[in-house]
């Protein structure tokens, strides 16, 4: 059983739209972290965020934390090629636990 | 700038057979990760080491065994592999248990036929 739940599980789109990707928990994480992957690599960390309600911009991406901790999004604007990956949530349930991985979304910007 | 280095990359293995992934790190980080990825799975903990000299179970601990080696060195070892344990490994470091980012290889595809 995945502790968070990530959809969609795969999401194809055209160069220039606007797409979320969802991170849900029944569960409170002290943080929580998006990685990124791209095929035939490791996940590359994208942003963390420790604050209910935080919001954090890395260029077209925009990463906000649920005001109970329990649920994140991540939002790319204007999409482009480059951004195609497995995108992964992972969510530490203390200053003490392990990071739990949502099984990942698969996003694909085509030209 | 290596980061995390795993070796083999690609391995193919008969049932039964035994193998050793090994993993080094170079950013003198203390905590070290194995984990596995299969499709729709995400990322599973097989292992892991919070600190030179002690070793933990993860998610999905059975079938494997680990060696802390040192504070740069984790292997992993499959004992008698399975056909279920095909899958991608990665290796992974942090600073720390957790709440830091987690560093991961490049990844080790195994199959075991």
């Amino acid at each position: 059983t995945q502790l968070l739940e990530q959809s969609p599980q795969f999401l194809s789109i055209q160069e220039g739209e606007n797409l979320t990707v969802y991170c849900n928990s029944s569960s409170v994480f002290s943080s929580l972290q998006w990685y990124r992957q791209e095929p035939g690599e490791g996940p590359v960390l994208l942003v963390t965020v420790v604050t209910g309600g935080e919001v954090k911009k890395l260029k077209r991406l925009t990463f906000q934390f649920g005001d109970a901790r329990k649920d994140s999004s991540l939002h790319i604007t204007a999409a482009q090629p480059g951004d195609t990956g497995l995108y992964l949530c992972a969510g530490a349930p203390d200053s003490w636990g392990k990071l739990q991985f949502g099984a990942g979304t698969q996003v694909v910007v085509t030209p | 700038n290596a980061g995390v280095t795993q070796t083999p990359k690609f391995q193919v293995l008969k049932t039964g057979q035994s193998m050793t992934l090994q993993c080094a790190q170079d950013m003198n980080h203390n905590s070290m990760y194995w984990y596995r990825q299969d499709p729709g799975m995400g990322l599973r903990l097989i292992y892991y080491s919070a600190s030179e000299g002690t070793t933990d179970k993860g998610e999905v601990p059975n079938g494997y065994n680990v060696s802390r080696l040192n504070k740069r060195e984790f292997s992993l070892r499959l004992e008698s592999a399975a056909p279920s344990q095909t899958s991608v490994y990665f290796c992974a470091s942090s600073v720390r248990r957790s709440g830091n980012t987690i560093y991961f290889g490049e990844g080790s595809w195994l199959t075991v036929v």
